[in-house]
């Protein structure tokens, strides 16, 4: 079983709609990323967080420590949204390493 | 700043070929990173660095070398390339701070990424 979970692996939506991204691990953390990996492959990060939520413009993200789960949330989804999302994991017992989760390849509609 | 740059962008070889990957950030972070990407896995580890002078194996070290040149460059090199190894790999950087202060988990920045092709 991986350290990391995403779910869904993939997720199709309809221009508009809030979508759910959910992250599930494993182990004591430190910090969670959430990264966006655009169709020509470049990968940014879009939060790091450690407690509670973040917000950026359209994207929400929150983390629950106690049952090791965080989400993203992407509300009035755009088909420029269209992109694999990851989450990552600053386990506690692997300094100052990453560790990933498979990505949910979301698509947005227009 | 150009950030993160990786050279080449893609690249094929013949197996037993041997190829360096180059990394390079200006952004003055201590810790570099490789990784390589494969379809139906997460991002995995080979070497990373976590400050000038030392390099680490990481998840997947087997059939690759590293070197940290200076504080900017941190290369990845295949000595035999092998088809298990056609993947695409990014470099990405970050900051760490001293035990004196500061979050130790700070952003992580990444190259644009090599796809390379083991034959």
């Amino acid at each position: 079983k991986n350290e990391v979970e995403q779910s869904p692996q993939n997720l199709t939506a309809q221009e508009g709609e809030f979508i759910t991204i959910n992250c599930s691990y494993s182990v004591g953390i430190s910090a969670l990323h959430w990264l966006q990996q655009h169709p020509g492959g470049g990968i940014v990060s879009l939060f790091m967080l450690s407690s509670g939520k973040k917000k950026h413009g359209r994207l929400i993200a929150t983390i629950n420590i106690q049952e090791k789960h965080s989400s993203l949330h992407i509300t009035a989804s755009h088909p420029r949204d269209s992109a694999v999302y990851i989450c990552a994991v600053h386990a506690q017992t692997s300094g100052s390493r990453l560790t990933f989760g498979e990505g949910t390849q979301l698509t947005v509609n227009p | 700043n150009a950030g993160v740059t990786q050279t080449p962008k893609f690249q094929v070889l013949k197996t037993g070929q041997s190829m360096t990957l180059q990394c390079a950030q200006d952004m003055n972070h201590n810790s570099m990173y490789w990784y390589r990407q494969d379809p139906g896995m997460g991002l995995r580890l080979i070497y990373y660095s976590a400050s000038e002078g030392t390099t680490d194996k990481g998840e997947v070290p087997n059939g690759y070398n590293v070197s940290r040149l200076n504080k900017r460059e941190f290369s990845l090199r295949l000595e035999s390339a092998a088809p298990s190894q056609t993947s695409v790999y990014f470099c990405a950087s970050r900051f760490i701070p001293g035990l004196a202060g500061g979050s130790s988990y700070n952003e992580q920045f990444f190259g644009p990424g090599t796809r390379l092709t083991v034959l």
